[in-house]
């Protein structure tokens, strides 16, 4: 069974820039979550989408957005990108369950 | 003060050795308690979960959870050189609102041959 899938592996991007990154769930299921990976801050929460809905946003500004499709993919979009954006950006998905299950991220640096 | 607190290391044993890593935190609403392995340049991986407290044991792996003490830990017996990762606890109060997960900044491995 394939797990999650981000796309791309890399961006690079310049400050005021738009970067949008994708995500696919594992087959089955419906919730995405969408976390940030910075250097020496550890995993801070994103968004959490649930058929096609955002359920819960983290402390993040408004600049970071999303949505879900209803085939339960998503898309993470950030909008006027600032040096500090500079993460991995990680997708995990679950299906009614505490389990959440993680893709390989996407390396996005802002210059 | 950070809700969830992690050691990070660096942590550097010897083959066969028994590693302990360790998490405190601060939210006493956690009901549930999990442990990623991340491999450098991967996403985390789940190891394994833990309702409340108690002890729960997979293979070289066992969670224990002291929720009186607000203490996590996961013990890796006969470790391995493949067991080299950064290992990241994580924990949530799940249901509800929000099912967010929060975790540690992570404790980096490295089970020398």
């Amino acid at each position: 069974e394939a797990g999650v899938t981000q796309s791309p592996t890399h961006l690079i991007k310049t400050r005021g820039q738009q970067a949008t990154l994708r995500c696919s769930p594992i087959s089955g299921h419906t919730s995405v979550y969408w976390y940030q990976q910075a250097l020496g801050l550890g995993l801070q929460f994103l968004l959490w989408y649930d058929e096609g809905e955002e359920r819960n946003r983290g402390n993040f500004p408004p600049r970071f957005s999303g949505r879900q499709f209803p085939n339960y993919s998503s898309e993470l979009n950030v909008n006027a990108l600032e040096l500090e954006d500079s993460a991995l950006y990680l997708c995990a998905s679950s299906f009614q369950s505490v389990e959440q299950y993680f893709g390989p991220g996407t390396r996005l640096t802002v210059t | 003060q950070k809700e969830v607190e992690q050691d990070p290391g660096p942590l550097s044993v010897p083959e066969g050795a028994i590693v302990s890593l360790n998490c405190t935190y601060s939210n006493s609403a956690f009901q549930y308690f999990m442990w990623y392995r991340q491999y450098s340049r991967k996403g985390p991986e789940l190891l394994m979960y833990t309702y409340s407290s108690g002890n729960k044991e997979d293979g070289r792996f066992t969670a224990q959870v002291d929720k009186s003490s607000k203490y996590i830990s996961l013990f890796i017996r006969d470790s391995q050189p493949s067991d080299s990762a950064t290992y990241l606890c994580a924990m949530t109060s799940y249901g509800g609102a929000t099912n967010k997960l929060i975790f540690g900044t992570g404790t980096l491995l490295a089970v020398q041959p």
